[in-house]
């Protein structure tokens, strides 16, 4: 079975373009997860959604960042205008309902750095 | 504000040796606790403990929590290289269903 698929692996920009990344879920999963991880605050939750619906978006750093998730086996996470502090590995992940809402499968990130 | 801290931050230990990370967690409505493995790319779950005292196995890794004391702890047994990552501890509660909050990792090296 595949896992988790995110796409570009590694992305280099310039500060001020627009960063799109995406994650395609495990299919069947119900839970789509964003996180970000860099080595000053570790791995952290961005947002989640629940059957294509965003449930908590309280860890979106701010208005730059966008997430959407058009359908079941489709999210993307924006940033726009980029600046060099978002770089960092961003991770996308899924689960399915209960009874294993726990167990999130990570998927292999995709390393932004914005020059 | 909810705390997940997680103790050594770093260790190098010798093949064959015994190694026991710790988690502790200071959270309003405490649901599970969740260990995971990070090599050079992403996490990969390990363990889930939602109750007290009752051990959790997998092979030379194992984990317990402790509800009472706010902790949990993961040991490896046998250590070999492959063991080396870093490794993550994690706590959901019941006021955010899905959210899991990482502690900041323990670098485990294992060495020959």
């Amino acid at each position: 079975d595949a896992g988790v698929i995110q796409s570009p692996r590694h992305e280099v920009t310039e500060m001020g373009q627009e960063v799109t990344l995406r994650c395609k879920p495990i299919s069947g999963h119900d839970y789509l997860f964003w996180y970000r991880q860099t080595m000053m605050r570790g791995l952290e939750l961005l947002i989640y959604f629940n059957n294509n619906v965003p449930i908590d978006d309280s860890g979106m750093p701010e208005d730059r960042f966008s997430a959407k998730m058009p359908n079941a086996s489709f999210s993307t996470l924006k940033i726009q205008p980029s600046e060099p502090r978002d770089s960092a590995v961003y991770f996308c992940a899924s689960s399915s309902d209960l009874p294993r809402i726990n167990e999130q499968f990570f998927g292999p990130g995709t390393r932004l750095t914005v020059l | 504000e909810d705390k997940v801290v997680q103790s050594p931050l770093s260790l190098v230990v010798h093949e064959g040796d015994t190694v026991t990370l710790n988690c502790s967690y200071e959270v309003t409505n405490f649901r599970s606790l969740l260990w995971y493995k990070q090599e050079k790319k992403a996490p990969t779950f390990l363990f889930m403990l939602t109750s007290s005292g009752i051990e959790k196995k997998s092979g030379r890794l194992s984990s317990i929590l402790d509800k009472k004391e706010l902790f949990s702890i993961l040991n490896i047994t046998a250590t070999q290289t492959g063991d080396s990552a870093v490794y993550l501890c994690a706590v959901m509660t019941t006021d955010s269903w899905g959210r899991l909050q990482f502690g900041a990792g323990t670098q485990v090296v294992v060495t020959p």
